[in-house]
């Protein structure tokens, strides 16, 4: 059984960087797409980007040029760093496996991390 | 970026009841569209993928249709377990985006 655990600091002040890592148990890093995703307090589900196992990533682009996602296939882990945070940024982060279904488009995140509450506030 | 949204945004429901959850999306996205059911202080669940295919381990009594544009959960008899937010989710094309969710409440 996979399961996915994630860290790191849950304060930050506003223009500092957040760094979260997820480690996965049970399961290798190969032939997956490593996601991190993010929920502000009473707002929905945001995408924020993903990193395969060869180091290849996808941003969301509203999120690129402050974001970088980066993997360590011997600790099996992967990380999010977030650049220049502000109060916007305060919410539950989430790292989470995509698993694909057979053809292009074709994916879903089947597992989660509990999720890491990150409040910026000075 | 595909909008999706969801209707309604809250629902005031009874154990047994039947629940019909509706998502659209602002293009079309084949059948690429995954249901996620979300309990406060837990990590989101996947329930469906691919508008239709019931994930391992999810009740049967969960059930998802539709393609295109025009997407439905249904829930066939409430349980107790079943009151959560539930999330649509395109995987059509990236940026991977989310309807705003629904939220299951007893009535």
């Amino acid at each position: 059984q996979v399961q996915l655990q994630q860290w790191g600091a849950g304060l930050l002040k506003p223009s500092e960087t957040l760094s979260l890592t997820c480690a996965v148990y049970g399961g290798s890093l190969s032939r997956y797409y490593w996601n991190w995703i993010r929920q502000p307090p009473g707002k929905g589900l945001e995408w924020i980007g993903e990193i395969k196992d060869d180091g290849s990533t996808n941003y969301n682009p509203s999120l690129k040029s402050r974001v970088t996602i980066s993997i360590d296939k011997s600790k099996n882990q992967f990380s999010l760093r977030l650049r220049s945070v502000a109060a916007a940024d305060t919410a539950v982060f989430y790292c989470a496996r995509v698993a694909y279904c057979g053809s292009p488009g074709c994916s879903a995140f089947d597992y989660w991390a509990q999720g890491t509450l990150v409040t910026v506030s000075s | 970026d595909i909008q999706m949204t969801q209707s309604p945004s809250s629902l005031s429901t009874s154990l047994g009841d039947r629940v019909t959850i509706t998502c659209r999306a602002s293009q079309n996205i084949n059948r690429y569209l995954n249901w996620y059911q979300h309990e406060p202080g837990k990590a989101p669940k996947l329930l469906i993928l691919a508008a239709s295919s019931l994930q391992n381990g999810v009740p049967s009594r969960f059930s998802g249709s539709g393609s295109g544009t025009d997407f439905t959960l249904t829930i066939s008899s409430l349980q107790p377990e079943d009151f959560a937010t539930y999330y649509c989710q395109q995987s059509y094309s990236s940026p991977y985006t989310f309807g705003q969710g629904t939220k299951l409440e007893s009535k």
